[in-house]
Parts: C-alpha cells; structure tokens; sequence
C-alpha cells in the first residue's frame, strides 16, 4: 500500500524558515517523480514544485521561486521542501505527492504550515 | 501559468448527471492529453478520478466520466450520489513542463 507522510509542519515567524518532510512507502520511490501542492485555509489547490526521480531536475511556481527549495534522498525515502523568506500567504496544508506521469496518483495527508506573528 | 477556469458550484439532485467544465488554453489543457480529476470532501486529501482526459482509476465508479474539446475538459457524473458531494478540482500539464489546478467546484448534492 503506497504511503506518504508528511511532517515539519508548524507555527513561524514571517521571514522565517522551515523544512518539510514526506516519507515514502509502499512503492519505488526512486522511479518516480515528486510533487509538493499546497491549499491556504478555504481555497483551492496550488502546485508548488516537482523534482525529477533522480533530483536532478526541479521546477516551482512562479510564488515560490528563489525562496523555496525541493530535494530528495532516495536512499530514505523522502521528499523535502525547504522553505524560507516565510510570508503570510505561504500558510497552507502541503501535500507531497506522488507523480504517476503527469498526474498526481497518491496523496498524503498534509502538513499545516502558519506564518503569522 | 494562470490557474484553469472551473465554475464555482454546480448542483443536481440523487440520480441526475452533472457537467463541470474546465477552461485552459492551447498551452496546457488544448495542447496536450493530460487532463487530470481530482475530488476531494472536507478535511481529506485530494483522491484522482480521471486521468489523461477520459482514464479511470481502479476502483473509481464509472459514474465518474471524463473528456475534452478544444480548450476545455469536462467531467461528468451520473447518477448522482450524495457521496458525490465534494470538491472537484482539475488538472493539466503545461508548455512549461509543470502541473496547473484549476480553481476547484463545491457540488452540490440536493
């Protein structure tokens, strides 16, 4: 059964920094590509980035770019999404997920990130 | 990449079919077959219902329906279910080589 758990979630500062984690079971992570989406409080879904199997590509929205940045370690299963610069519109649940060739197959379920003073 | 247009709220009664329309452009939902349908009810993780336009998953009702024309995808239910009632949210691939969302649809089982 495939899984994805997210961590790292919690209250910061605007211009903070904060790390998510996502652990990943029940397939080979490492053939896959991997996704971070985000959804403010009462609003829709938004794709922030995507990182290749082998990390060596990256992508983000255009709201993310210089501030944000997607890795991974294949050899612990687990995505990441190093967040810093904070501003009150980064607060969101993030999702990882996973990308099953142009579209998201398996969900976590999401970890809350607050920037609020 | 601007977010695909979705409206707001559709709304259909136990049994009915309903349409929910996803409007792009020639950059992602008219240049490429990989439009994506995802549902997702209050509190949980988005769930895919429709895949590369028209697939669906295993285990996901035929109810569930998918296609597109041109710029614009549609997904449709039929026989509408009070399960049904969720958020609906669509997906493309763009020229950019990144995912876009459209802007999601509360429907409405009356």
């Amino acid at each position: 059964e495939v899984q994805l758990v997210e961590s790292g979630g919690v209250v910061v500062q605007p211009g903070g920094s904060l790390r998510l984690s996502c652990a990943a079971s029940g397939f080979t992570f490492d053939d896959y590509a991997m996704h971070w989406v985000r959804q403010a409080p009462g609003k829709g879904l938004e794709w922030v980035s995507l990182i290749s199997w082998d990390g060596g590509s990256t992508y983000y929205a255009d709201s993310v770019k210089g501030r944000f940045t997607i890795s991974r370690d294949n050899s612990k299963n687990s995505l990441y999404l190093q967040m810093n610069s904070l501003r009150a519109e980064d607060t969101a649940l993030y999702y990882c997920a996973k990308d099953a060739g142009n579209y998201f197959d398996y969900w976590g379920q999401g970890t809350l990130v607050t920037v609020s003073s | 990449q601007s977010a695909l247009t979705q409206p707001a709220s559709v709304s259909g009664s136990p049994g009915q079919s309903i349409t929910i329309s996803c409007t792009g452009t020639s950059s992602d939902v008219g240049g490429y077959n990989y439009v994506s349908w995802y549902q997702q009810h209050p509190g949980k993780a988005p769930k895919l219902m429709i895949y590369d336009v028209s697939n669906r998953p295993s285990g996901v009702s035929n109810r569930f329906s998918g296609s597109k024309s041109g710029n614009t995808a549609s997904l449709t239910i039929s026989g509408l279910q009070a399960e049904d009632e969720a958020d609906y949210y669509c997906s493309s691939y763009t020229s950019s080589s990144t995912p876009v969302f459209g802007g999601g649809t509360k429907l409405t089982v009356l």
